[in-house]
């Protein structure tokens, strides 16, 4: 069974904090991570692609992969109240016999910000 | 900017019932997704379509599920007779393509289907 397991949290930070949001996959095969940030009672909306080991930056943003690990996180810089969302993480196994391009999805981490 | 459109946006129907569920891709994306969400649960992927055809399926797409692109545009998603279960948020997604870089799946507003 194929699993990507998230901490459901709530997480709790300060307005102007940096959130921490973390998130494991069970097989090694996977080739492509997401984040999604998922208003309540909306649908998920990319905020963030990575493919390669290391950091990407996209604003206030950065996404961090680390495949032997199995681990991808995501750190959201001077977090914001309208930040406060249940946040994703999804993986790819594209390039895989039978892996196509479906996204199997976390539980998702609830992030509070807090005035 | 585009953007993935669903419609309707609420659809109430009876159990054993068939309802189809509507999507218009981004233009020129050519993978096509369904995926749904029960209340509370996690996004599940349903079925992928590319060149009209699936392309993968999961267990929860069986023979009462079915998918369709009957023109340029639209990409539907049809259930043939309808089990509480059903109840769900159901999403339609497209990506440009499939290789690492241009497989972004971008999400529709989604369509919640009560079954009564």
């Amino acid at each position: 069974q194929k699993e990507v397991e998230q901490n459901s949290g709530p997480l709790s930070v300060p307005e102007g904090a940096i959130a921490s949001l973390n998130c494991t996959y069970s097989d090694r095969g996977s080739q492509s991570f997401f984040w999604y940030r998922q208003y309540s009672g909306k649908s998920p909306e990319l905020i963030m692609s990575i493919y390669s080991n290391g950091d990407k930056e996209d604003g206030r943003f950065t996404a961090q992969l680390n495949k032997a690990s199995q681990y991808v996180s995501l750190l959201i810089r001077d977090s914001q109240p309208s930040d406060s969302a249940t946040y994703l993480c999804a993986v790819n196994m594209f390039g895989l016999t039978g892996g196509g391009n479906k996204l199997t999805f976390g539980t998702g981490t609830q992030l509070k910000v807090e005035l | 900017e585009p953007e993935v459109t669903q419609t309707p946006s609420h659809q109430v129907t009876q159990m054993g019932q068939e309802v189809i569920l509507r999507c218009v891709p981004i233009s020129n994306h050519l993978y096509f997704y369904w995926y749904r969400q029960i209340l509370g649960q996690k996004v599940e992927f349903l079925v992928s379509f590319y060149n009209n055809e699936i392309s993968e399926k999961s267990e929860i797409f069986d023979d009462q599920f079915s998918v369709e692109r009957p023109d340029g545009s639209n990409f539907t998603l049809k259930i043939r007779s309808t089990k509480l279960e059903d109840s769900a948020m159901y999403f339609c997604a497209s990506s440009e393509a499939m290789a690492a870089h241009y497989n972004e799946q971008f999400f529709g507003p989604g369509t919640r289907l009560t079954v009564l």
